[in-house]
């Protein structure tokens, strides 16, 4: 079963920097596909940001930039000009065609 | 319109009962999920259905089982349901099995 380990357990960053967090993964497949999503307390999952693992250009989206290292396996999310509303559990996601894999989470505390 | 709703959002019950969960997409996509969210905030996919037949089934105990009545439903049924079983339990949905998935708000289970 693939594996994906996001290795900061909380991270933290001040109001209007740039902060970034680690995500990597195990993988035997070549073509699959790669997430960011944000869980803020309200619950709810959102996308921050896709990645497909056959385009070598770094997915953006607006404030949001992957580093997509595919030989390395590793997917890191870059947050620029942090907001409060930034602050959530960021989960890591691996989508093969069979297996679906999450991380386990890094929570983002932003200062003001 | 909500995009994924589930029913009920949150559910005390006593140890040995049987649940169901219910999830609805009105976004016409053909697959859907159930993950598990234990307290810890860890995500584990549990099912996936695409139009309806099952495409992702983790080792859950047997007492989980999905049911999919058509593309746009898919709901969770719980027998005897134990102390480990508490957990925020999500429905996801995506256009087809390897996109960007929707999720609902969560269901918050209990078991005492």
């Amino acid at each position: 079963a693939q594996t994906v380990t996001q290795s900061q357990p909380e991270m933290s960053v001040q109001e209007a920097e740039t902060v970034t967090l680690s995500c990597t993964y195990d993988t035997s497949e070549s073509d699959y596909y790669l997430f960011w999503y944000k869980q803020p307390p309200s619950r709810q999952m959102i996308l921050v940001i896709r990645q497909e693992a056959y385009k070598q250009q770094n997915a953006t989206e607006n404030r949001f930039s992957v580093n997509f290292q595919k030989a390395a396996k590793s997917f890191s999310l870059k947050i620029s000009d942090s907001q409060l509303g930034d602050a959530a559990m960021y989960f890591c996601a691996y989508r093969g065609w069979t297996d679906m894999r999450f991380g386990a989470g890094t929570r983002l505390t932003v200062k003001p | 319109d909500t995009a994924v709703s589930q029913t009920p959002k949150y559910l005390v019950t006593q140890m040995g009962n049987d649940k169901s969960i219910k999830c609805e997409q009105n976004l016409g996509h053909d697959t859907m999920y159930w993950y598990k969210q234990d307290s810890k905030k860890f995500l584990k996919i549990m099912f996936s259905y695409n139009n309806k037949e099952l495409i992702i089934n983790e080792t859950v105990p047997n007492r989980f089982s999905p049911k999919s009545p058509d593309k746009a439903h898919l709901n969770l049924h719980i027998n005897s349901l134990e102390l480990g079983d508490s957990a925020v339990y999500f429905c996801a949905s995506s256009p087809r099995t390897r996109e960007t998935q929707y999720f609902g708000p969560g269901t918050r289970l209990l078991v005492l």
